[in-house]
């Protein structure tokens, strides 16, 4: 069974900071991962995804993650970080095969921005 | 492609009663999910269709709830008999294909928060 697991549910870092999310998946095979970002009062908005080929991947608002076979990992990563970027971030996985169409999440990390 | 729209935003609900959420998809999507994120919880899938069947049911979907959509286009998620532990924000996405595809990318809606007094 696929699982996600995000071992900091809640990361506070400096405006202008980096910033380092942590995601760990278990899957038999390669999966397709996604981070997800969610604001108070909004929806779910994809900012990356990875499926194959280039292990690093861009996203929205300058977010990029590394996909880590080895590691089992999927860490997503800002240079730089904005006040704007305080929300809960989400990480999931899902089947590389078929039709199958379910997303598993991990519990998610809640980043506070301070000025 | 004005996103995928859920109604209401929020309801409130005495124990024991019905209650129905509507999720419209975006317009060319055939597959719809919903799924449900309790506090402090990613979301955990439920359910989902393609075009009208439904494909696949969690077992977290107990027998006091249905889906349906009856068309392909709109769902409605319905919980009988609601319970103080069906509080939660039931979220709906919709999809051109499988997650396993380039066009699996699942958007999301606002979501619909029960409150279940």
């Amino acid at each position: 069974a696929q699982s996600v697991t995000q071992p900091d549910i809640h990361i506070t870092v400096s405006e202008g900071a980096s910033l380092e999310l942590r995601c760990n998946y278990s899957y038999g095979a390669t999966p397709y991962l996604f981070w997800y970002v969610q604001s108070p009062g909004q929806g779910l908005q994809l900012l990356l995804k990875y499926f194959s080929g280039d292990t690093l991947v861009q996203g929205i608002k300058g977010f990029e993650a590394e996909f880590k076979r080895s590691q089992s990992s999927f860490n997503l990563r800002k240079p730089s970080v904005h006040w704007s970027d305080a929300a809960e971030y989400f990480c999931a996985v899902g089947p590389n095969t078929g039709t199958a169409s379910k997303l598993t999440f991990g519990t998610g990390t809640r980043l506070q921005v301070t000025l | 492609d004005t996103g995928v729209s859920q109604d209401p935003r929020h309801k409130i609900t005495k124990r024991g009663q019905n209650v129905t959420f509507r999720c419209d998809p975006i317009s060319e999507h055939n597959r719809l999910y919903w799924y449900r994120q309790t506090l402090g919880q990613g979301p955990e899938f439920l359910t989902y269709f393609q075009n009208e069947a439904q494909l696949e049911k969690s077992r977290l979907l107990s027998d006091r709830f249905s889906a349906e959509r009856p068309k392909g286009s709109f769902s409605t998620l319905e919980i009988q008999r609601t319970e103080q532990g069906d509080s939660a924000m039931y979220l709906c996405a919709s999809s051109l294909g499988p997650v396993a595809s380039a066009q699996g990318t699942q958007y999301f809606g606002p979501g619909t928060r029960l409150l279940v007094l």
